[in-house]
């Protein structure tokens, strides 16, 4: 079974405009964390912003909102004001505990245009 | 953060051979993994490497295709034997970092085979 759902393998947003990535995601690990990753197209894995499964607040890193849902296990990625330089690939993940063996899976992935 | 650096950055290999990618991380890290990605496709978790045991594979991996090794805890290399161009990939190694929650990863090894 997936364990990390991205359902959109693309997503057009004009620019300065925001725009939400989805992310569903599975695990009976009650210790984990959720992360969103951008990839452009020189291949960098590039940190966007983290959630581990006992935080109260959403993450929020400059532009990069995280809106965890926990019962409906989602962690939707929210850009806000977005700009030419975000165009990218941008990848879901999620880091188990113990249960799982504390690896890092990934996402398909979402490729995000945004437009002038 | 530690930086985390990989040798080559690109290799164009015959089918048959092997390549043996190098990662070095100027700090002390507990677990390393190695991730493959296709070409336009996600990462895929091809096995953790903890300096002192074997390293553990995940499914659809194994050790006599892709041995890892784990000499210290700033250093680890994968080796993609006998080559076939469906191994052609850009291979990424990556380590956690407990203290600020995030896992860092290497610029990536572009593989071409032949």
């Amino acid at each position: 079974a997936q364990k990390i759902t991205q359902t959109q393998p693309g997503m057009f947003v004009q620019e300065k405009e925001a725009v939400t990535l989805d992310c569903t995601y599975d695990t009976s690990d009650p210790s984990y964390g959720l992360f969103w990753y951008k990839q452009p197209s020189s291949g960098e894995m590039i940190f966007l912003i983290y959630q581990g499964s006992y935080d109260q607040q959403n993450a929020t890193e400059g532009r990069y909102s995280l809106n965890f849902q926990k019962a409906r296990k989602s962690a939707n990625l929210v850009i806000s004001a977005s700009q030419l330089g975000d165009s990218a690939m941008y990848f879901c993940a999620m880091r188990e505990g113990l249960t799982g063996g504390f690896k890092t899976i990934f996402g398909a992935g979402t490729r995000l245009f945004v437009k002038a | 953060s530690a930086v985390i650096s990989q040798k080559p950055s690109r290799d164009i290999c015959q089918r048959g051979t092997s390549l043996t990618i190098q990662c070095q991380v100027d700090s002390q890290v507990t677990m390393m993994f190695w991730y493959r990605q296709q070409p336009g496709q996600s990462l895929t978790l091809i096995a953790t490497a903890n300096q002192g045991s074997e390293a553990t594979y995940e499914s659809g991996f194994v050790i006599d295709k892709f041995p890892i090794s784990r000499p210290n805890l700033t250093f680890s290399t994968l080796t993609v034997s006998n080559m076939s161009p469906e191994d052609s990939s850009i291979y990424l190694c990556s380590y956690w970092d407990r203290e600020n929650n995030e896992q860092f990863f290497g610029p990536g090894t572009r593989l071409t085979v032949l």
